[in-house]
């Protein structure tokens, strides 16, 4: 089955505390990206990537790493966890329009991440 | 900068009424549209697309929406809506020769019986 899946679903964790949530595809997708979403904000893009070891910001990085070293991998990383990056993550893989932009995302089923 | 707006948060409709839920951008090169629905605690997934060609673009579930370029547009119907159709829309956008995407606040439809 064609997916894009994320772990953990559910993360409380601490401030400061290191933490990496993984986000996998396996439709061979060339672009994968980070969203957070908050209420009243929609999502926000977090990084992207347009193939391997190619990364970028998107609108709200600051915070956030993010690596690509396998087509199918693009984790999350938050070195130093604060209540302000409490919020629902979303992964998702997209084919890219060959010199023209993104096409349609797939998305995988979130991350809850709560910061104390 | 690009931006997409919907300016309605929340959109309550009787089940079999017509909906409309807009979406306007800021753009100053062309860009792809989307439509994305998302159902209470899932993920995104895509209800129709805008790249080029026809400017009316419709979903195998009855949703319909119009790319606008004059009144940079592409508003979301349907003629009638059922209350399966409850959940959260969000218009969404990526320049063209871009790699950014940038989604709307979005809007959630609450369909009534």
């Amino acid at each position: 089955e064609a997916q894009v899946t994320q772990n953990p679903r559910y993360l409380i964790t601490v401030t400061g505390k290191k933490l990496t949530v993984t986000c996998s595809q396996n439709m061979n997708h060339e672009y994968m990206s980070w969203y957070r979403q908050d209420p009243g904000l929609g999502l926000r893009q977090i990084y992207y990537s347009m193939n391997v070891e190619v990364t970028d910001k998107g609108d709200v990085p600051e915070g956030y790493k993010v690596s690509r070293k396998e087509k199918r991998n693009f984790p999350l990383i938050l070195e130093s966890p604060s209540p302000n990056q409490t919020s629902l993550y979303f992964c998702a893989s997209s084919p890219v329009i060959l010199l023209a932009g993104v096409d349609e995302q797939f998305f995988g089923p979130g991350t809850r991440l709560t910061v104390l | 900068a690009q931006s997409v707006t919907q300016l309605d948060s929340q959109v309550p409709v009787f089940e079999e009424a017509p909906v409309e839920l807009r979406c306007n951008y800021s753009s100053s090169v062309s860009v792809y549209l989307f439509w994305y629905v998302q159902y209470p605690n899932q993920g995104l997934q895509l209800l129709l697309k805008y790249l080029s060609g026809s400017t009316l673009v419709e979903s195998i579930n009855g949703f319909e929406a119009e790319f606008n370029k004059s009144q940079t547009s592409f508003h979301l119907r349907k003629p009638s809506v059922h209350i399966s159709d409850t959940a959260e829309y969000f218009c969404a956008l990526t320049p063209r020769g871009t790699y950014k995407y940038i989604f709307g606040t979005g809007t959630r439809l609450k369909v009534l019986a």
